[in-house]
C-alpha cells in the first residue's frame, strides 16, 4: 500500500494546520500511524505515536487522528509557530511488518 | 537520556562495501527492536531494515535486493547495517532508529556517498 500526503501546506503563525495522510489500500485503522517532524538539516523526531499518542516533550499543540471514512490519518498543529516549519512524514506498516512512509509534507509558516 | 549515535559513513567506490554502526545508550538495548531508515539527497524517508531485540527476526525493504544485512551485538549495545555492492543510488543519509513498526527515537544519521 501507499501513504499519500500533500506536497506542501502553508499557514500563518498562530493558526491551525491539518496535514492528511491517505492509505491507498487496506484499512487505516488496521495498523498504527506515526508522524515524524524533520526540520531542515536535522534528523527526524517523532511527534505522534500509535495514531494519537504524543511522546514526552512534544507540546499538546500537536495531535493525531484517524478517519476510517476517508481512510486517512491527520496531524493537526494548532497555535503555529515559526519553529514548526519542517517536513512532516506519516508512517505505517503492513501485515508482514514492512514499514511504509508517506512522501512528506513541507510545512511553511508564513 | 536515550541516545543513538550513528557512524561509519563516508565516501565509498561503486561496488564497494560499508558497515554502519549505531551505538545506543540510556535504555535496555536488548529489549528494543532497531531499524535503519535512509534519505537520499533532497528526497523523503525510505525504510531499509528492522531487527528484533533478540536478533532472531528481521525484515528488509523488498527493493533492496539482498545487498543489505542488519545485525546487532547486545553485549555492546550496538546495531549494524552492512551494505554490499554499493551503487550511486545508495548515496544517502542513513539513520538508525529505535523500534520496528513504531519508531520513537532517531539517530542523527551517517552519510554514505557512493562515487568513483
Amino acid at each position: 500500500f501507499m501513504l499519500t500526503q500533500p506536497h506542501s501546506v502553508s499557514e500563518s503563525p498562530g493558526k491551525t494546520v491539518i496535514i492528511s495522510c491517505t492509505r491507498s489500500s487496506g484499512n487505516i485503522d488496521a495498523r498504527y500511524v506515526q508522524w515524524y517532524q524533520q526540520r531542515p538539516g536535522s534528523a527526524p523526531t517523532t511527534v505522534i505515536l500509535q495514531d494519537t499518542r504524543r511522546p514526552s516533550g512534544v507540546p499538546d499543540r500537536f495531535s493525531g487522528s484517524i478517519d476510517s471514512y476517508t481512510n486517512s490519518a491527520s496531524l493537526t498543529i494548532s497555535g503555529l509557530q515559526t519553529d514548526d516549519e519542517a517536513d512532516y512524514y506519516c508512517q505505517s506498516y503492513d501485515d508482514d511488518n514492512y514499514l511504509v512512509f508517506g512522501g512528506g509534507t513541507r510545512l511553511t509558516v508564513l | 537520556e536515550v541516545q543513538l549515535l550513528d557512524s561509519g559513513g563516508g565516501l565509498v567506490r561503486p561496488g564497494g562495501s560499508v558497515r554502519l554502526s549505531c551505538a545506543a545508550s540510556g535504555f535496555p538495548f536488548s529489549h528494543y527492536a532497531m531499524s535503519w531508515v535512509r534519505q537520499a539527497p533532497g528526497r523523503g524517508l525510505e525504510w531499509v531494515a528492522a531487527l528484533s531485540g533478540s536478533g532472531g527476526a528481521s525484515n528488509y525493504a523488498v527493493s533492496l535486493e539482498g545487498r543489505f544485512t542488519i545485525s546487532r551485538d547486545n553485549s555492546r549495545d550496538t546495531a549494524y547495517l552492512d551494505i554490499n555492492s554499493l551503487r550511486g543510488e545508495d548515496t544517502a543519509l542513513y539513520f538508525c532508529a529505535r523500534g520496528w513498526n513504531v519508531i520513537d527515537t532517531w539517530g542523527r544519521g551517517t552519510l554514505v556517498t557512493v562515487a568513483s
